[in-house]
Formats: structure tokens, C-alpha cells, sequence
């Protein structure tokens, strides 16, 4: 069975950093390519950013780029999201996603949400 | 601003059908396929349609989507009570080189 189990969330404050991981069971994360998704509250989804399933192509998007980086650590199956220069307005609950090719890149299987606040 | 652009809110009764709209660009869905999901308060988000007009295993055939130049429509027809959610439309942008989303339209069964 795939599972997607995101851990990491917290309170930050403006300017700190904080790691989301997503940890990945019943397939190998190398084998895909995952994305974050995130909401702020009281808003919609907005795609953060993606990895492709060799490594080698990270996506972003621009209000992330440069502070934040995708990686994954396929010995611990898992896909991570290093965020820096934390700001109020990436308060968001945060999802990893794994892309299938068998729906055309679409995003079947999702993990229940980290809750990420940056407040003073 | 969303880079694809969908009505706030929609509604219908139990049984209607209702059609929620997806505009974008010849970079986004007129060039690369449109994508819905359906999103309930407090879960993770649903895959509905792929491809412009395909459907996962496990959803119902009241889903259909459809895709015409640089717009995609989600239709629901049979609507029930569990139907009332968020939508959302999705594609890959060539210009931004990322994936874009729709603000979101809130489904009402009425």
C-alpha cells in the first residue's frame, strides 16, 4: 500500500528555517517524481515545487525560489523540503505528492498535510 | 491571481448537473493537459481527472472533463450532497516551468 507521511511542521519565526520530510512506503521514491503542494489558510492550493524521478531536475516556484530546496534521500525513501528565509506569507499546510505516469503526471497519492506557521 | 482562472463558487441541487469552468493559456492547458481535483476541508486533495478527460480508478462516471483551446471544464452531473467541495483545475505551464493551479471553485449542494 503507498503511504506518504509528512513530518516537520511547526512554528517558525520570520526569517528562520524549518525541514519538511515526507516520508514514502509501498514504492520507491526514486522511482517517481514528487511535489509539494501547499495552502495557506483560507486559500487555495499552490504548487511549491518538484523533483524529477532521476534527481536531476528540481522545479520551483517563484515566490520559493532560492529559499527553498527539494530533495530526496532515496536509502530512507523519503523526499524533503528545506525551507530558509521563512516569511508569514509561506504559512501554509504543506503536501507531498507523487506524480503517475499511469495518470499522466497527475498527483494520485498524497500525504495528510504539515502545518507549517511563521509568526513572531 | 491564479495563473488559471475558475468561478469562486458554484451550485446545484441534488440530481442537477453543473459544469465549472477552467480558463488559462497557450502556455498552460492549450498546450499540456488540464487536470481537477476535488478538495474536502482537512483532507488531502483527490485526483478526479488527468488527461483533460480521464478518470482514476474509483471515481464515479458523474466526473467528466473536457478541454477545448485553452479551457477545461469539469462536469458533475447526478449531483449529490458529498459532492460539496473545493475544485481545483491544474496543468503544466511551458513559460513558467512549473505546475499552475486555479483559485478553487466551491461546490454548494443546495
Amino acid at each position: 500500500e503507498v503511504q506518504l507521511v509528512e513530518s516537520g511542521g511547526g512554528l517558525v519565526k520570520p526569517g528562520g528555517s524549518l525541514r519538511l520530510s515526507c516520508a514514502a512506503s509501498g514504492f520507491s521514491v526514486s522511482n517517481y517524481a514528487m511535489t509539494w503542494v501547499r495552502q495557506p489558510p483560507g486559500k487555495g492550493l499552490e504548487w511549491v515545487s518538484s523533483i524529477s524521478s532521476g534527481g536531476s531536475y528540481m522545479y520551483y516556484a517563484d515566490s520559493v525560489k532560492v529559499r527553498f530546496t527539494i530533495s530526496r534521500d532515496n536509502a530512507k525513501n523519503s523526499l524533503s523540503l528545506q525551507m530558509n528565509s521563512l516569511r508569514a506569507e509561506d504559512t501554509a499546510v504543506y503536501y507531498c505528492a507523487r506524480e503517475d505516469p499511469g495518470y499522466s503526471s497527475g498527483w494520485f497519492f498524497w500525504g495528510q498535510g504539515a502545518l507549517v506557521t511563521v509568526s513572531s | 491571481q491564479s495563473v488559471l482562472t475558475q468561478p469562486p463558487s458554484a451550485s446545484g441541487t441534488p440530481g442537477q448537473r453543473v459544469t465549472i469552468s477552467c480558463s488559462g493559456s497557450s502556455s498552460n492547458i492549450g498546450s499540456n493537459y488540464g487536470y481537477w481535483y476535488q478538495h474536502l476541508p482537512g483532507t488531502a486533495p483527490k485526483l478526479l481527472i488527468y488527461a483533460n478527460n480521464d478518470r482514476p480508478s474509483g471515481v464515479p462516471d458523474r466526473f467528466s472533463g473536457s478541454k477545448s483551446g485553452t479551457s477545461a471544464s469539469l462536469a458533475i452531473s447526478g449531483l449529490r450532497s458529498e459532492d460539496e467541495a473545493v475544485y481545483y483545475c491544474a496543468a503544466w505551464d511551458d513559460s513558467l516551468n512549473g505546475w499552475v493551479f486555479g483559485g478553487g471553485t466551491k461546490l454548494t449542494v443546495l
